[in-house]
């Protein structure tokens, strides 16, 4: 079946500009996630949502970033303004209400100019 | 200090042997535990549970020790395609968020 899509894969940016990066989860799946993972180091966690309610965004390193999941299913990450710090892959994950596996998309690799 | 401690590496494996490494945590109230697989420019991927009580499954073995606060992962046998990044991953009771170390890079050598 169909796994967690993210578009687009790759993003350049110049400095200042604006950026949405887009989750497809997979078709059910209550619970989504956003990690950030710049070069050699592991995901860190950005923020989460079950359903369209987001209930975790202690992980969204500046009031650049925002994201949103409005009817409960895809979900959007936007960064206002991007910096060169902002450079690394958006991994968006998604688990069903039951199970606890999250389920990793390609991610987006944003470069910022 | 990181939620999830691990040394990156790189492990170079000879080809048919057994290469382990384990990381630590910080927080005792870490509930879950598992080993993730990422290939490089891949997504990570699930590669096992980790249980108090030890869990095999194939070539692979995970142990977890809550006393001393570190995990473990044991590759018996090693295949050229077991070259990858392990990445052990913890979370809390009644927290979803997964918390990531850097990964232990595996590099098996024909």
């Amino acid at each position: 079946g169909a796994g967690v899509s993210q578009s687009p894969r790759y993003k350049v940016a110049k400095r200042g500009q604006d950026v949405a990066l887009r989750c497809d989860p997979i078709s059910g799946h209550v619970s989504l996630f956003w990690y950030q993972q710049a070069l050699g180091q592991g995901p860190e966690f950005l923020t989460y949502f079950q359903n369209e309610a987001q209930l975790d965004k202690s992980g969204l390193p500046s009031d650049r970033f925002f994201a949103e999941r409005p009817e409960g299913s895809v979900s959007t990450l936007k960064i206002q303004r991007t910096q060169q710090e902002d450079s690394a892959v958006y991994l968006c994950a998604s688990s069903s209400d039951r199970g606890y596996e999250q389920y990793f998309g390609p991610g987006t690799r944003l470069t910022v100019t | 200090r990181k939620e999830v401690e691990q040394d990156p590496g790189p492990f170079n494996v000879p080809e048919g042997a057994t290469v382990a490494f384990n990381c630590t945590y910080s927080n005792s109230a870490s509930q879950s535990f598992f080993w993730y697989r990422q290939d490089c420019r891949k997504e990570p991927k699930l590669l096992m549970s980790v249980y108090s009580s030890g869990n095999e499954d194939g070539r692979f073995t995970a142990q977890l020790n809550r006393a001393s606060q570190y995990i473990s992962l044991l590759i018996r046998d090693s295949k050229l395609s077991d070259s990858a990044t392990y990445l052990c991953v913890v979370t809390r009771a009644g927290n979803n968020r997964l918390a990531f170390g850097k990964g232990n890079q595996v590099v098996v050598i024909p």
